[in-house]
């Protein structure tokens, strides 16, 4: 089955300490996104990619950093620099521009103490 | 970025009863789309408003765009247990960004 996978489903880490947030697609989807999700807050983009090797930034990009080397990967580094980093993030992928749906992955909560 | 408003934020009803969700804009959208998500799950798409004053029907729920293109909403009749979840709208600006912005979405409890 084509789908969006996104592990792991739970992570804790240390305050100051970076942590990487994997996300991998088969549908041969060629823009990717990544979203941020706190309770009442809606979902708030952090970064978007239309083709390998081009991002750019969403709303709320200050303290992430992502890289698209492969069509099927579009991991999130959540840095120290991140204020608040505690949350739901969820990773998308869509066909392309313009009327597109998003398809969701299963989402990681990550927990930082 | 643009402002998607979403009315209203919790909703509890009888199972039963209607549900109604909205999504209002002061900008012209070029088209909008729902979501629902699940308790504990990720958003899945429901359905694609593109034209004005476009009703669709899924079943028992009823979507539909505003003839400006300026709000939508998303009506479900005699809810069931199975509805309950949190429904999100998400919005392109006519000649903006191919990127939706999404509402802070809706939650509806339905109590049996």
């Amino acid at each position: 089955d084509g789908g969006i996978t996104q592990s792991p489903k739970y992570l804790f880490r240390k305050e100051g300490q970076n942590v990487t947030l994997s996300c991998e697609q088969n549908l041969n989807h060629d823009a990717m996104y990544w979203y941020r999700q706190d309770p009442g807050q809606g979902l708030r983009l952090i970064y978007y990619s239309q083709i390998v090797n081009d991002f750019q930034k969403g709303d709320i990009a200050e303290g992430y950093s992502v890289s698209r080397e492969k069509k099927e990967s579009f991991p999130l580094t959540v840095t120290s620099a991140q204020k608040n980093p505690t949350a739901f993030y969820l990773c998308a992928s869509s066909m392309g521009q313009g009327v597109v749906a998003l398809h969701f992955g299963n989402g990681t909560r990550l927990t930082v103490t | 970025g643009q402002q998607v408003m979403q009315i209203p934020q919790y909703q509890h009803v009888q199972e039963g009863e209607d549900f109604t969700t909205y999504c209002n804009s002061s900008t012209t959208l070029s088209n909008i789309q729902w979501y629902k998500q699940r308790p504990g799950g990720h958003p899945v798409f429901l359905i694609q408003l593109v034209k004005s004053g476009e009703v669709k029907k899924q079943k028992r729920l009823t979507f539909q765009f505003g003839e400006a293109k300026k709000n939508s909403s998303l009506h479900i009749t005699a809810t069931q247990t199975t509805d309950v979840g949190t429904y999100f709208c998400a919005a392109r600006v006519s000649g903006g960004s191919y990127i939706p912005t999404f509402g802070r979405g809706t939650s509806l409890i339905v109590h049996p």
